[in-house]
């Protein structure tokens, strides 16, 4: 029930095309979804966040849809760049812990 | 920018030895989180502290892991005696004190074990 289960493993999107990255959660409890970008030899770093009392937000290229029926929630890179090329992490948390529970990442690679 | 500082950065060690990893955190975040990752996997939570109380440490290996953060600021985690599966990313990361704060990560320290 703790498991955040993401796909794909591996991404690869033409530059200015739309990256998507699905992720999928079991415990109701979680109430905050972020998604992370890591660049090789960096710590992941917060990118959207969205918790479930919406079912979209955006900020910039960047969009999560989330679907509190479904337990599921995504991650959508519109006009994919060269420099987006990273790995993606979803997670959750629940409540005053604050705990995250990361999904296993996504390699994008946008081809230029 | 203040950013979350973390010493060594690489870590090369024979099994059995001891290895420590010291943390500084964004000045006023009370929060401070250490991180496993695994080449591959997702960051998995160690153990979290506020200030200098430790509010979660069920996924710290206890028989050789500890960490400790003893003035609620600058924290360090060490592994006695290290073992070959332990060879990881170490990830620091600081927050203020709240719900669902952002969590900001420091460059981590790369171990591996021999």
């Amino acid at each position: 029930q703790q498991q955040v289960k993401q796909s794909p493993q591996s991404l690869i999107v033409q530059k200015g095309g739309i990256s998507i990255i699905n992720c999928a959660y079991e415990n109701t409890a979680f109430d905050y979804f972020p998604w992370y970008q890591q660049f090789p030899g960096k710590g992941p770093a917060l990118l959207i966040a969205i918790r479930p009392d919406v079912s979209e937000k955006k900020e910039g290229r960047f969009t999560i849809s989330f679907n509190k029926s479904a337990k599921q929630f995504s991650l959508h890179i519109m006009d994919s760049q060269p420099g987006d090329s990273a790995t993606y992490f979803c997670a959750a948390s629940k409540g005053a812990t604050n705990k995250l529970i990361f999904g296993t990442g996504t390699l994008l690679a946008v081809q230029p | 920018e203040a950013e979350v500082a973390q010493s060594p950065r690489y870590k090369i060690t024979e099994k059995s030895q001891a290895v420590a990893f010291w943390c500084d955190p964004i000045s006023g975040h009370a929060t401070l989180y250490w991180y496993r990752q695994i080449l591959g996997q997702g960051p998995e939570l160690l153990v979290q502290f506020q200030d200098e109380s430790v509010v979660d440490d069920s996924q710290l290996p206890k028989d050789r892991f500890s960490a400790e953060r003893l003035k609620g600021v600058d924290s360090t985690l060490k592994i006695q005696p290290a073992e070959l599966g332990d060879s990881a990313m170490y990830l620091c990361a600081s927050s203020l004190a709240g719900t669902n704060n952002e969590q900001f990560f420091g460059p981590g320290t790369r171990l591996t074990v021999l």
